[in-house]
Parts: structure tokens; sequence; C-alpha cells
């Protein structure tokens, strides 16, 4: 099995800033995924993570807003710019192969 | 319609109770996972399931792929058990997950 780490666990930001959330792997993987899960709501797909390109976005979701890097086959980062308080969310990264997934424990954002 | 329908959508127990928790789904799909999500947010994959049955500790999940239902069932309910259990479907020729609305379970001591 894998172990995702997501750094940071919560964070509490203004209106109009952007923030990163790093996802680690400690095993290679060949798919990386992030999610939004607003309150209350049921996890949504931002996007697939990409090794070496560009992410694949889902529908409602713009490179503008959630840029994504994937740089290798271990780590990704989804940056959340310009927050508003609707961007107020858990951001959670999953990864895996083959049929098997794993999730980070995600991160908690509040912007106000 | 929704593509996945969990049900109860909440469910209180007594600590030692049977608990079931229903999923149907829509979708063709090649297998459908049990995610369990703490209060804190972080979510723990409990099974990966594309036929039959498995059986983890008290934790037992089921699917049949011709209905496209599938149950899981915890034996002995504990307060650590208190959670919200997520069925999301795997679709099929794809990586992508389908995910139920959960259903938050609270045992009782």
């Amino acid at each position: 099995s894998a172990v995702i780490s997501q750094k940071p666990s919560r964070d509490i930001c203004q209106r109009g800033t952007s923030l990163t959330i790093q996802c680690q792997v400690d095993s290679q993987v060949t798919m990386m995924f992030w999610y939004r899960q607003q309150p209350g709501q049921s996890l949504t797909l931002i996007a697939t993570a990409n090794q070496g390109s560009e992410a694949t976005y889902e529908s409602g979701f713009v490179i503008d807003k959630f840029p994504i890097s994937r740089p290798n086959l271990t780590f990704s980062t989804l940056t959340v710019s310009n927050m508003s308080p609707e961007d107020s969310s858990i951001y959670l990264c999953s990864g895996g192969d083959a049929g098997e997934l794993f999730f980070g424990e995600g991160s908690r954002l509040t912007v106000l | 319609k929704n593509e996945v329908e969990q049900s109860p959508q909440n469910l209180t127990a007594q600590e030692g109770e049977f608990i079931t928790i229903n999923c149907s789904y829509s979708v063709g799909i090649s297998a459908l996972h049990w995610l369990q999500q703490h209060p804190g947010g972080g979510i723990v994959s409990l099974f990966m399931l594309s036929s039959g049955k498995k059986k983890h500790g008290r934790l037992i999940a089921t699917i049949n792929i011709q209905e496209k239902h599938s149950s899981l069932h915890i034996t002995a309910s504990h307060p650590r058990d208190s959670a919200v259990y997520i069925c999301a479907p795997w679709r099929a020729g794809s990586y992508q997950l389908t995910f139920g609305k959960g259903t938050k379970l609270s045992v009782i001591p």
C-alpha cells in the first residue's frame, strides 16, 4: 500500500490570496487526483494530475483558478488562486495504480 | 437521479449492534470502493471490490454487479467506528471515482 502525506493539514487564509497544497506519496503511482469537498457535500473531482504535462480538469474547474503541478510520479501540488469564502473546503489528494487508490488526510481550508 | 445512492444518510447505533449501509449505482463499473472519512476530513479506503465479498476484521463488504448494489456491514459496532462511510464506484474504462453522499454513522456507548 502507499502512504500519502498532504500539507498543510489546515489553514486560514485571507480573501484574494493563494495557497498551495502539497501531496507526497511514499512510492511511485501512475495516477494522482485532486478532489474538493465543500461543507456538507460529497467529494468532487477537480482534476487528474498528469506527470510532465498539463492536468486534466473536470467541468467547472479551470487551470487559472486551480493550477496543478506534477513533476514526478510521487509528488503533486494544487494551488487555490485568488481565494474567496466559497473556496472554503477540504481538498484531498489521491493516488494509485491498477485499481488501488489511496487518499491523503485532506487539507481543510477556511477563507475569511 | 444521482448516479450513486447511499442509504441511510444518517445512522445512530448502540455499541455492539450490527450495522448495514447500502449503496446502489447506475454507472457501469470495474470496481467499487468503500471509504471511511474521519471527522478531520482524512479518508481511508476500507475495501475495493469487483465481485463477491471481502472481510477485514469486523468489516464485511459485498457487491452484486448484476444488481448494481453493494453493502457494507459492521459487526459488533464500536464508538470508534463513528465516521462517514462513502461508496465510490470506479467507472469502467476510467480511473475516475463517482462518490456517494456518504452515510454518517454514530455509535453510542
